[in-house]
């Protein structure tokens, strides 16, 4: 099982607004930044928001990441049809002294 | 245009070698640190090793540590991964990939590894 725990799938309808969740621990998220990729299918992961709520050049602003304590969520607003991917969250692991990731989270776009 | 090109996988029997390498373009490679990702077949990410800009420091996950190694050639801006005794669990593909988690990072398409006899 994953260090951070995301649930294994959500779904909505487009221009629904969808949040994926990830739970960690004060050894991850809780002192570390959150980072989160979306990987469409069979496409190496792309990064989605680092450092919390960063977003690189080129994510659409439907894109919001936030962190409260020991956890994290990404949310995506005005869904699209092309959103539907795996989302994964990621943060330094202070204690395993490397990269843990979540899960993973399949996004349906129904 | 930032590229990372894996190469290297391949099919190899439990116990076996492999050596992954990276071919890295784009960007002044000398300055990042690098790491190596993988993804069993239908799973999640999985965080293997990073190596330091400068190739002076690197880390690896427990579940390979002591069988891989990691090394980066600047002149040559190549990342490499040595795994040898290959268990049949590390099947995956694996990621290169540029400061993960930072404002650069950026991923490789990956490359097969099957461990099986």
């Amino acid at each position: 099982q994953s260090v951070l725990t995301q649930p294994p799938s959500a779904s909505g309808t487009p221009g629904q607004r969808v949040t994926i969740s990830c739970s960690g621990s004060s050894s991850n998220i809780g002192s570390r930044y959150v980072h989160w990729y979306q990987q469409l299918p069979g496409t190496a992961p792309k990064l989605l928001m680092y450092r919390n709520n960063q977003r690189p050049s080129g994510v659409p602003d439907r894109f919001s990441g936030s962190k409260s304590g020991t956890s994290a969520s990404l949310a995506i607003s005005g869904l699209r049809s092309e959103d539907e991917a795996d989302y994964y969250c990621a943060a330094w692991d202070d204690s395993l002294s490397g990269v843990v990731f979540g899960g993973g989270t399949k996004l349906t776009v129904l | 245009e930032v590229q990372l090109v894996e190469s290297g996988g391949g099919l190899v029997q439990p116990g076996g070698s492999l050596r992954l390498s990276c071919a890295a373009s784009g960007f002044t490679f000398s300055s990042y640190w690098m790491h190596w990702v993988r993804q069993a077949p239908g799973k999640g990410l999985v965080w293997v090793s990073r190596i330091k800009s400068d190739g002076s420091s690197t880390t690896y996950a427990d579940s390979v540590k002591g069988r891989f190694t990691i090394a980066r050639d600047n002149a040559k801006n190549t990342l490499s991964l040595q795994m040898i005794s290959l268990r049949v669990e590390d099947t995956a593909v694996y990621y290169c990939a540029r400061d993960v988690g930072g404002d650069s990072d950026s991923w490789g398409r990956g490359t097969l590894v099957t461990v099986s006899s």
